[in-house]
């Protein structure tokens, strides 16, 4: 089956926008969770929608958000870009009853 | 929470010999483990992974070893080969919520 798949692979924005990323997840997976990471930092948790809800949530300013549809497709918005949230955006999919827990490529952004 | 480290940030090895990759937390609770195989440019990706009621777990050419008194996890990779080289993380969760992640170990494979 397909796997976890992020768009879109690389973006480029200025401070001060807006960015919106896309994840769908593995077919049957309706838990979605999103990290970001860096060099610095590593993969920090950002959050987990489980079925249209926000199950979990990380340590992120109010600028993160996201969301998911009842396809289980998810996407998570950065307001307000700051040089620092340069980073590899990645999300992961499982089923939650199955163990696994599935990564996509990530969407690679840059702000400039 | 859960804190997870690596025991070395770097590990370079010989093509052919085996490789082990340590991982540390501090949940006891925690009954959920993964390792994970990171190349330049991709997503982590899926090797191994092993529940709380197991202490090891073998995969081809890997082998996750788990001790809960120590609460310690090792990664062990037999007859290490370039391709292996990577970044790996592991990831510990309990009762399937949040993940937590260790900082990486980047392992060199020298030809």
């Amino acid at each position: 089956k397909a796997g976890v798949t992020q768009t879109p692979r690389y973006l480029i924005k200025t401070r001060g926008q807006q960015v919106t990323l896309s994840c769908s997840p593995i077919s049957g997976h309706r838990s979605v969770s999103w990290y970001q990471q860096t060099p610095g930092q590593g993969l920090q948790f950002l959050f987990e929608y489980f079925s249209e809800t926000q199950r979990n949530k990380g340590n992120f300013p109010g600028r993160f958000s996201g969301r998911q549809f009842s396809n289980s497709r998810s996407e998570m918005n950065v307001s307000t870009l700051e040089l620092g949230d340069s980073a590899l955006y990645l999300c992961a999919s499982s089923s939650r009853t199955d163990f696994g827990y599935t990564f996509g490529s990530g969407t690679r952004l840059t702000v400039v | 929470g859960e804190n997870v480290g690596l025991h070395l940030p770097t590990l370079s090895v010989q093509e052919g010999d085996n490789s082990i990759i340590n991982c540390a937390y501090s949940n006891s609770a925690s009954d959920y483990f993964i390792w994970y195989k990171q190349e330049s440019g991709k997503g982590p990706q899926f090797i191994i992974d092993i529940r709380s009621n197991m202490d090891k777990r073998q995969g081809q050419r890997v082998t996750v070893l788990l001790n809960k008194t120590v609460k310690h996890l090792s990664l062990q990779i037999a007859a290490t080969q370039p391709g292996d080289s990577a970044v790996y993380f592991c990831a510990v969760s309990y009762n399937f919520n949040k993940f937590y992640f260790g900082s990486g170990t980047k392992l060199n494979v020298k030809p």
